[in-house]
Parts: structure tokens; C-alpha cells; sequence
């Protein structure tokens, strides 16, 4: 079974750069599955941030997609996550997932997820 | 952009039937999936592919698709169910996810 743990810093400053990284063990990450990023304002609702598949194909929310960046490390079998010109609104849990996407069969779930990190935007 | 829409709040009594619908125009050519989620915890996939139940999920969990409206059913509502669920789909393209905004079960 994956399973899936996200690191990083817990404060960044407004104007800075979020940066998280998802180490993923019990599977490999050029496995057929995608790898995602899903975040939760406190008590709010699930937003999904982005995906990335092992051969560094992405496809990211129309809404942040000018300020995110998911990129994949195969020999560290992990997967990253950089969220740009950050502000109080993108405090939220950061979860990585492995999200299953076959568009001929209009497949595109999360199977697993981690236990999701605490991101504060503040100075 | 594209939305799923779901009622903020629902509230049984243990026992009875729960039922949380999810809204959305591009419903009838991408599938739904519902994730549970309760305080503090990461979500949970209960039901794919509009109804299908992954192993280990209890039976009193079933999906169904009308249109543009699916639905989350809960038969026989216990205490341990009461959680937030979230549907979740794609585009009409397939390529970008959207979740809807959440309901809250009450089990009173």
C-alpha cells in the first residue's frame, strides 16, 4: 500500500514561496498513477491544486496556475510542490494524494493521501 | 469555471437514510466519486465511479447518477458516520478536478 508524507516549513511570509515535498514509499513513483496536491483552508472546503505524472506531464487549477509549480524527483521518489507570491489566503493543510487518471475511461480520483502539513502564511 | 454544487448541511437520526446530492453540468460524461472526511483526518474515498463501492467501505454506502445529479446514500445512519463528504469530479475535458463545497452530516 503507498503511503504518502509531506514535509516543509509550517510559516512562510506574505510575498513568499511556499515550498512542500511529498516522499512517497510502498510504490514507485513511475508507477501509472498521477501525483497530486490538494489544500484545505481551516475550516473549509477541499481544493485541488495540481498534478504531475512521473514523465513531468502537469496539468494545475486554472486558478492558481500562475503561481504553482509541481515537479517530480524519480531518484528520491517524490514529488514537490511551489506555490508563488503567497498571502494570508493560502494558509491551509497541504495534502499530497496519488490520484488515478485514465481520461479514456473518465477515471481521475484519489486513491491515497497523506495525513496533510499545516502551511501558515503570515509574518 | 466549473462547479459542483452540494447542500452545506444535513442532519438524520441514527437509523435512518441519509441522502447528499452533488450538482453539476458535467456530470453525465465524467464520473463521481465521494470522500469522507472527518475532523483532523485526510479524506476518504467511499464510493467510485458514480457507485462503486471500494473494498472495505460498509454496504450501507451506495452512489447513483440522475443527469446532472448524483447522490451519496447512507442507509441506516450510525453515530460514526457523521463526517463531511465532498464529491469530486473532473471537466468535461477530463483534465482539471473539482470538489464540491462539502456536507456536513449531522447525526442527531
Amino acid at each position: 500500500q503507498v503511503q504518502l508524507q509531506e514535509s516543509g516549513p509550517g510559516l512562510v511570509k506574505p510575498s513568499g514561496t511556499l515550498s512542500l515535498t511529498c516522499a512517497v514509499s510502498g510504490g514507485s513513483i513511475s508507477s501509472s498513477n498521477w501525483w497530486s496536491w490538494v489544500r484545505q483552508p481551516p475550516g473549509k472546503g477541499l481544493e485541488w491544486i495540481g498534478e504531475i505524472y512521473h514523465s513531468g506531464s502537469t496539468n494545475y487549477n486554472p486558478s492558481l496556475k500562475s503561481r504553482v509549480t509541481i515537479s517530480v524527483d524519480k531518484s528520491k521518489n517524490q514529488f514537490s510542490l511551489k506555490l508563488s507570491s503567497v498571502t494570508a489566503a493560502d494558509t491551509a493543510v497541504y495534502y499530497c494524494a496519488d490520484i488515478v487518471v485514465v481520461p479514456a475511461a473518465m477515471l481521475h480520483y484519489f486513491d491515497y493521501w497523506g495525513q496533510g502539513t499545516l502551511v501558515t502564511v503570515s509574518s | 469555471s466549473y462547479e459542483l454544487t452540494q447542500p452545506p448541511s444535513v442532519s438524520v437520526s441514527p437509523g435512518q437514510t441519509a441522502r447528499i446530492t452533488c450538482s453539476g453540468d458535467a456530470l453525465p460524461k465524467q464520473y463521481a466519486y465521494w470522500y469522507q472526511q472527518k475532523p483532523g483526518q485526510a479524506p476518504v474515498l467511499v464510493i467510485y465511479k458514480d457507485s462503486e463501492r471500494p473494498s472495505g467501505i460498509p454496504e450501507r454506502f451506495s452512489g447513483s447518477s440522475s443527469g446532472t445529479t448524483v447522490t451519496l446514500t447512507i442507509s441506516g445512519v450510525q453515530a460514526e458516520d457523521e463526517a463531511d463528504y465532498y464529491c469530486q469530479s473532473a471537466d468535461s475535458s477530463g483534465t482539471f478536478v473539482v470538489f464540491g463545497g462539502g456536507t456536513k452530516l449531522t447525526v442527531l
